[in-house]
Formats: structure tokens, C-alpha cells, sequence
């Protein structure tokens, strides 16, 4: 099955500094590669994703990078805020047709003001 | 649209009580799942379904049951109640399957004394 390695577990970053998470796969069958972002005590939200047919993709001050060959993505957050500060989730999804999301284990991020 | 409604928040239980966590959505999402948080740990799926009378089960099922009778619940019940249940447990929904964005909902922190 798939498995999912998230790193780092913590990162602090200078507020205005660029920030990166990275995850790795095993599933190369994996296609879908979605970002969460978790405050302290609220629900996980959807952030960003991409697909295994895109190699990259930007929403204002985040991008998420895919390297198929060598099976990791990152999140990349540029000119942080205080407000970045919370735990990121990566999950990988098998192909369509199942509906096993595998969540790496976190990075708590840490923009210090 | 009132999105993924957990119910209840928080809750106690000793060793041993059974009890149902609620989970209800409103977007007419096929595809629901369960997963429990713990510290270090990620999140962890427990079962998830297809569609109303369809439930299979994913990476942590021992001790929990799942139903679909229609397409907006899906509860979670827990059978005989363990100390190692204490968790955070989220509900979540999708559109269309594993290779789409989750709505989580905001989480039922549970205690087994």
C-alpha cells in the first residue's frame, strides 16, 4: 500500500522568509497530491493540490512541486506571515476509483514575527 | 450549505461504553471517510464509503463500525470503548472520490477514561 514520508516534523522560518515542506511516495501509481493546513484546534483545509500530469502549481504565495521520477512533492510558501503559522498535511492518492488518501504525519511551521 | 457537521464536540467515556459519533453533509458528496488525529501521528483513516450502502474499511478499522443508509450520514460507532480510542476523530467528504479535494468537518474530541 501507499506510505507517505513528511519532512520535516517542524520548521521554523523569519517572518518574510520562503518556507519548504517536502513528502515522498511509494505508490507510483499515486496521482493525486493534495496540501492541508491545520490551525490549532480547527479542521484541516484543502490549500492546494496537484495531479500527476502537472509539474507544478502556484496560488498567489504557495506552489506545490511534483518530481514523478523521484516520487516527492513540496510545498513551497514564499514572503511568510504570522498567519502561515499552523501544520501542514501532504496525502498521496492512489488511481481513481479507490479512496485511501495516505496523510503524511505533519510539519508544524513556525513564522516568527 | 452547512458543509460536514460533526456532533458532539467533545466526549467522555469509560472503558467499556459504546457510542456513536455523528456525521452529516449537505453537498450531496458521494464519498465519506473517517479518520483519527493523534500527536505524531497524522491522520489515520479508519472506513470510508462510496456511496449510500457501500463502507469498506481503511488503515485503523479495529473497534469501529460504519453505516450508509443514505448519502448525507455516515456515523462512526464505537463498539466497546478503549483508552486507546482517545483521539481526534474528523469526518470528511468528497465530491467525487480520492482524487479530489476533502471537507473536513471541525472534530469530535474524545476521552476514554
Amino acid at each position: 500500500g501507499e506510505n507517505v514520508e513528511q519532512h520535516p516534523s517542524t520548521l521554523s522560518v523569519q517572518e518574510g522568509d520562503s518556507a519548504v515542506i517536502k513528502c515522498t511516495y511509494s505508490d507510483s501509481a499515486s496521482n493525486y497530491f493534495p496540501w492541508y493546513k491545520q490551525e490549532l484546534g480547527k479542521r484541516p483545509q484543502l490549500i492546494i493540490d496537484i495531479r500527476s500530469n502537472v509539474g507544478e502549481k502556484k496560488d498567489q504565495r504557495i506552489a506545490v512541486t511534483l518530481n514523478k521520477t523521484a516520487k516527492h512533492f513540496s510545498l513551497h510558501i514564499t514572503e511568510t506571515q504570522p498567519e502561515d503559522s499552523a501544520v501542514y498535511f501532504c496525502a498521496a492518492s492512489p488511481p481513481s476509483g479507490t479512496y485511501k488518501y495516505i496523510f503524511g504525519t505533519g510539519t508544524r511551521l513556525k513564522v516568527l514575527a | 450549505n452547512a458543509g460536514v457537521t460533526q456532533t458532539p464536540k467533545f466526549q467522555v467515556l469509560k472503558t467499556g461504553q459504546s457510542m456513536t459519533l455523528q456525521c452529516a453533509q449537505d453537498m450531496n458528496h458521494e464519498y465519506m471517510s473517517w479518520y483519527r488525529q493523534d500527536p505524531g501521528m497524522g491522520l489515520r483513516l479508519i472506513h470510508y464509503s462510496v456511496g449510500a450502502g457501500i463502507t469498506d474499511q481503511g488503515e485503523v478499522p479495529n473497534g469501529y463500525n460504519v453505516s450508509r443508509s443514505t448519502t448525507e450520514d455516515f456515523p462512526l460507532r464505537l463498539l466497546s470503548a478503549a483508552p486507546s480510542q482517545t483521539s481526534v476523530y474528523f469526518c470528511a467528504s468528497s465530491y467525487a472520490g480520492a482524487d479530489y479535494g476533502y471537507t473536513f468537518g471541525s472534530g469530535t474530541r474524545l476521552t476514554v477514561v
